[in-house]
């Protein structure tokens, strides 16, 4: 069966540390993988697209890969700050463009 | 960028009566909205999928007699909980596609709380 597993225990950094969270799929073939932010009580805000064929998306302090092969996607946060404590969820696209979301994982930056 | 509202935002009810909850893109046109479900500390989980005039599609397990579903425009649909039991409390989120993009971000609501007393 398809499977997206994010790490469900949570992250904790220094602030000005980078953040890694992993996104791992199994018996998918996602056209693109999207990331998502997700503050309690809130609907997800969206981060970053990455297709198949791309292997590394940026967007400030935002960095994205996608290995096809290993079947992963790694979000990074550079820098990070406080503010950037909340749940990222990682989504793949399928038929029709529908997204199956990942479990999440919460970041906690401490200052 | 592009907005999606909710409403209401949250909402209280007693069991055996109905709810409806309407999402809204208010700047631009959104020819598939999706509606999700998130229970406490779990992820989002896709109930339906909603096309402008055409009868919504439901995943398994999701009962459309239960959940009904009207995309009556290009810029609202409309969730009703129908006979509401405390089971159904939970976080609904809408998202809306820009019908302009093939493919690419789905902008989602803020949400609505539902508790079922």
């Amino acid at each position: 069966s398809q499977k997206i597993e994010q790490n469900s225990e949570a992250l904790n950094i220094q602030e000005g540390k980078t953040a890694t969270l992993t996104c791992n799929y199994t018996n998918y073939s996602p056209a693109y993988l999207q990331w998502y932010r997700q503050d309690p009580g809130r609907g997800p805000v969206f981060l970053l697209l990455i297709r198949e064929n791309e292997k590394e998306k940026r967007k400030e302090r935002l960095k994205v890969t996608f290995d096809t092969t290993l079947k992963q996607s790694l979000f990074h946060i550079t820098a990070s700050q406080p503010a950037d404590s909340a749940t990222y969820l990682c989504a793949l696209a399928g038929a029709g463009n529908m997204l199956t979301f990942g479990g999440g994982t919460r970041l906690m930056v401490k200052p | 960028g592009a907005v999606v509202s909710q409403h209401p935002s949250w909402v209280i009810c007693k069991s055996g009566t109905s709810v409806k909850i309407e999402c809204r893109s208010l700047d631009f046109q959104a020819t598939t909205m999706f509606w999700y479900r998130q229970f406490p500390k779990q992820s989002l989980m896709l109930m339906a999928t909603s096309n402008e005039g055409s009868k919504a599609t439901y995943e398994q397990g999701v009962e459309k007699d239960k959940f009904l579903i009207n995309h009556a425009s290009l810029t609202l649909s409309t969730l009703t909980v129908t006979s509401a039991h405390p089971e159904d409390s939970s976080f609904y989120i809408c998202s809306a596609r820009d019908r302009k993009l093939a493919e690419g971000e789905q902008f989602f609501g803020p949400g609505t709380r539902l508790t079922v007393l």
